[in-house]
């Protein structure tokens, strides 16, 4: 069982470079996000899904696209990096509210450098 | 806007003993989840505990406990008898029952224990 999967697990951008962090999952969650955690800050929800075709605006969306074209994937795009999107970025998914399954899955991160 | 709070940034303990790490939120909502998760140096967001709003009863999974206050918007954490593997960055998090994907995540505590 992969859980959560989440590819590159390390980059490194140039300033003005595009980007695109790729989530998957295999648990058939109807619920999928991407968070950004910086030191200090705790996870910050960027984008959220709540199916295929859905997605919708977290609390710091700026510089980032999504899409959700199958149940399973949910990637992250970065259009023009800036150094102020260096930071690990987490996918999670879950359950929709109508289960009693209220965990959050996370892969594994991918830490982001832009220079 | 619903806030998580750490206020221990750090928090050290010694082998078999007991340490509490501290939460507070803030919500005008009834019905929510609150959650701690461990992030050890591999990056990877497990999920150690959860709490139901609507339960008055502390929620336990061996040695770890919580200590839910709903009045006072408290939700501290108990690690008794530490062990080495229970070194992390602890993160608590708050969700309201009817939004699975607005996850709110408190700056995390860093946890050392001491052999």
């Amino acid at each position: 069982n992969a859980g959560v999967t989440q590819t590159p697990k390390f980059q490194v951008l140039k300033t003005g470079q595009s980007m695109t962090l790729q989530c998957a999952q295999d648990m058939n969650h109807e619920y999928m996000s991407w968070y950004r955690q910086d030191p200090g800050m705790g996870l910050r929800l960027i984008h959220y899904s709540v199916g295929a075709g859905i997605t919708d605006q977290g609390e710091v969306p700026n510089g980032y696209n999504v899409s959700r074209s199958t149940t399973e994937d949910f990637p992250l795009r970065l259009l023009s990096a800036a150094p102020s999107q260096t930071s690990v970025y987490f996918c999670a998914s879950s359950y929709s509210m109508q289960s009693t399954n209220t965990e959050a899955f996370f892969g594994q991160g991918t830490r982001l450098t832009v220079v | 806007a619903q806030t998580v709070t750490q206020s221990q940034p750090e928090m050290s303990v010694q082998e078999a003993e007991t340490v509490t790490l501290s939460c507070t939120y803030d919500t005008s909502e009834s019905d929510y989840y609150l959650f701690w998760y461990k992030q050890p140096p591999s990056r990877q967001m497990i999920l150690v505990i959860r709490q139901e709003a609507y339960k008055q009863q502390n929620a336990t999974e061996n040695r770890f406990s919580v200590n839910f206050q709903k009045a006072a918007k408290s939700f501290s954490l108990k690690i008794s008898d530490s062990q080495l593997g229970d070194a992390a960055m602890y993160f608590c998090a708050y969700r309201f029952l009817y939004n699975n994907n607005d996850m709110r995540f408190g700056a995390g505590t860093r946890l050392t224990v001491k052999p």
